[in-house]
């Protein structure tokens, strides 16, 4: 399995960009990256996944590096509600490490 | 179709006993996942279908541990002789293909063993 290698935590002001980087040094060729997030008291949520190419959805953008090894999740303006913790998971059997805490400041 | 169904959502029961859990999938989902979840901790991964093939099962937490998925459609997750320390949040969720990664994830069954 791939391992993964995210901040225990991160802070960013509302209506900021923010961005959640991410270590997969060890990924496989043609596994997905998947992010999921999770609110307080709920369960996981998708939201992006992407193999080699940039990806945007209308939650996020994801950036891939060129040998795939990393990636960063862009949360282009965050608000309050998107504070939770950030998984990423690059592998399809959608294994969570310890995740990003992001802090969200009014 | 609401989405992946859990039941039931929250089960207390004695130590010793056996519990079954039960996951129905969105339909026409071919992959079908089960996590524990601890206070604090992230989703632990535990086991994984494709159809009716449980294509992992090394990280089951131990062999009081079992999931199934008979007809590639609904699945359960069954402790026998439960103990304190498997008291948790247990989490399923389903996709519908490795080609088509996005997973949705029930409302768990919170799991209290007293």
């Amino acid at each position: 399995d791939a391992k993964t290698t995210q901040p225990n935590s991160m802070e960013s002001n509302e209506e900021e960009p923010v961005h959640l980087p991410c270590n997969h040094s060890t990924i496989s060729g043609t596994d997905y990256i998947h992010w999921y997030r999770q609110l307080p008291s709920q369960g996981p949520e998708y939201v992006i996944h992407g193999l080699t190419s940039n990806v945007n959805n209308r939650m996020a953008s994801l950036a891939i590096a060129e040998d795939r090894k990393s990636s960063t999740l862009i949360l282009h303006r965050a608000t309050l509600r998107d504070a939770a913790v950030y998984y990423c998971t690059p592998d399809d059997k959608i294994i969570f490490g310890k995740g990003t805490r992001l802090h969200i400041l009014p | 179709d609401t989405g992946v169904s859990q039941n039931p959502r929250h089960k207390i029961t004695k130590r010793g006993q056996n519990v079954t859990f039960r996951c129905d999938p969105i339909s026409e989902h071919n992959r079908l996942y089960w996590y524990r979840q601890t206070l604090g901790q992230g989703p632990e991964f535990l086991t994984y279908f494709q159809n009716e093939a449980q294509l992992e099962k090394s990280r089951l937490l131990s062999d009081r541990f079992s999931a199934e998925r008979p007809k590639g459609s609904f699945s359960t997750l069954e402790i026998q002789r439960t103990e304190q320390g498997d008291s948790a949040m247990y989490l399923c969720a389903s996709s519908f293909s490795v080609w088509s990664p996005e997973a949705f994830f029930g409302q768990g069954t919170r799991l209290t063993v007293v």
